[in-house]
């Protein structure tokens, strides 16, 4: 099992270029979770998606959306980056609630 | 909302020590407290939770304690070892929510 990937590892964008970042688990979990990771300041949760089919918002929601494209894979879009989304994003998944999550290898993102 | 303050944000010790993070969350209603450990460069990962109905759990070197009553939680690790230095994360979530709210973390640093 590879468990939580995601791509890509690194990402570099301008401002306002848009993106999509990648989610996929192997573990048939039903829930599956995005956050941001800055220095100092935790994990914060973007969105997150209890069971296929369905998304809610999180602490941080605001210039992100994401897809629950089946129940293996979410993926989380940025329309129109700013340097204020310079993170480091975490996908994580559990079978079900945020009970024993398990997180992917991070995307490291920079937008100039 | 919950809120989550963990203490401290750094911790020095020696090999051998023994350590101790503390975290306090707001909910009363909250019923799961897991702790996560993230090594430089890698994704968080679960080593330990506890839930409420239980006041203490062990798992070799490490142990987590709940007082539910001051609402706090901590984590100790006994003879603490080099491998030990990471940055840990504590977590509280409420019964029935998806949305699960970490602290800010502490590095520990173990010098050989």
């Amino acid at each position: 099992n590879a468990g939580v990937t995601q791509n890509p590892k690194f990402q570099v964008l301008k401002t306002g270029q848009s993106m999509t970042l990648q989610c996929a688990q192997d573990m048939n979990h039903n829930s599956m979770y995005w956050y941001r990771q800055d220095p100092g300041m935790g994990l914060r949760l973007i969105y997150y998606s209890a069971s296929e089919g369905t998304t809610d918002k999180g602490e941080v929601p605001n210039g992100y959306n994401v897809s629950r494209l089946n129940k293996r894979e979410f993926s989380l879009r940025l329309e129109s980056a700013a340097p204020s989304q310079t993170s480091v994003y975490f996908c994580a998944s559990s079978e079900q609630g945020p009970d024993t999550q398990y997180f992917g290898p991070g995307t490291r993102l920079t937008v100039l | 909302g919950e809120n989550v303050e963990q203490h401290p944000s750094t911790l020095s010790v020696q090999e051998g020590d023994s350590a101790v993070i503390k975290c306090t969350y707001s909910d009363s209603a909250s019923n799961y407290f897991p702790w996560y450990k993230q090594e430089l460069g890698k994704r968080p990962q679960l080593i330990i939770d506890i839930r409420s109905n239980v006041g203490e759990k062990k798992d070799q070197r490490i142990a987590v304690t709940l007082n539910k009553t001051a609402k706090h939680f901590s984590l100790h690790i006994t003879e603490t070892q080099p491998e030990d230095s990471a940055v840990y994360f504590c977590a509280a979530r409420t019964g029935g929510s998806y949305i699960p709210t970490f602290g800010r973390g502490t590095s520990l640093i173990v010098h050989p």
